[in-house]
């Protein structure tokens, strides 16, 4: 089935330590995205990717760091230079319309991260 | 900038009643908006999708609404049932400041449908 995959769905770490989130799509989609879900918040966006080797950081992108080597994946790696990691991530991608515009937003399942 | 906002952030309806969520955004440059459904623990799963050239767009129970000169989106979901009960977000598509690489979401509207 055609969909976006994340791993792990749920993942502990120690403070200094780096971590890295997958995000796998097999829907042919140009345009991939890391979001960071808060309680009481709205999404907000980290980076994101419109081309293999090319991305652009988002609202929230210090601490963060990511690569596309593949237009299928989209890994994002969380470092110890970010003081608040824990919470909810989300994989999104998309078609890119005229003038690189989003289409439709599609996301992966999740995955939670706790800092111990 | 461009500022996205759902009113109110938590309904509670009996079974059937038919409701409407709002979604209110300050910039009316915008190129789509979307609405979401997420369940608790869950990722985000698209509903409808209205791009800035249309009025409205329907699937099934689920009528969205879009009034661009008024900054105003809604979400009617017809006779509703337990099973709709989860958080219902926005989403603006804006070209406000040059970028149209992503969306503004809101902070989204807990639909709670009582048996």
């Amino acid at each position: 089935d055609g969909g976006i995959t994340q791993s792990p769905k749920y993942l502990f770490r120690k403070e200094g330590q780096n971590v890295t989130l997958s995000c796998e799509q097999n829907l042919n989609h140009d345009a991939m995205y890391w979001y960071r879900q808060d309680p009481g918040q709205g999404l907000r966006l980290i980076y994101y990717s419109q081309i293999v080797n090319d991305f652009q950081k988002g609202d929230i992108a210090e601490g963060y760091s990511v690569s596309r080597e593949k237009k299928e994946s989209f890994p994002l790696t969380v470092t110890s230079a970010q003081k608040n990691p824990t919470a909810f991530y989300l994989c999104a991608s998309s078609t890119l319309l005229l003038a690189g515009a989003p289409g439709e937003l599609f996301f992966g399942e999740g995955s939670r991260l706790t800092v111990l | 900038k461009q500022e996205v906002t759902q009113i109110p952030a938590a309904l509670s309806v009996p079974e059937g009643e038919n409701l409407v969520l709002n979604c209110s955004f300050t910039d009316s440059a915008i190129y789509n908006l979307q609405w979401f459904r997420q369940d608790p623990g869950k990722g985000l799963t698209s509903l409808l999708l209205i791009q800035s050239s249309q009025r409205e767009q329907t699937s099934g129970r689920l009528n969205a609404s879009l009034d661009k000169s008024s900054g105003r989106s809604t979400l009617y979901i017809a006779a509703s049932q337990p099973g709709d009960s989860a958080t219902y977000l926005c989403a603006v598509g804006s070209t406000y400041g040059g970028a149209t690489n992503k969306l503004i979401f809101g902070t989204g509207t807990l639909l709670a449908v009582q048996p």
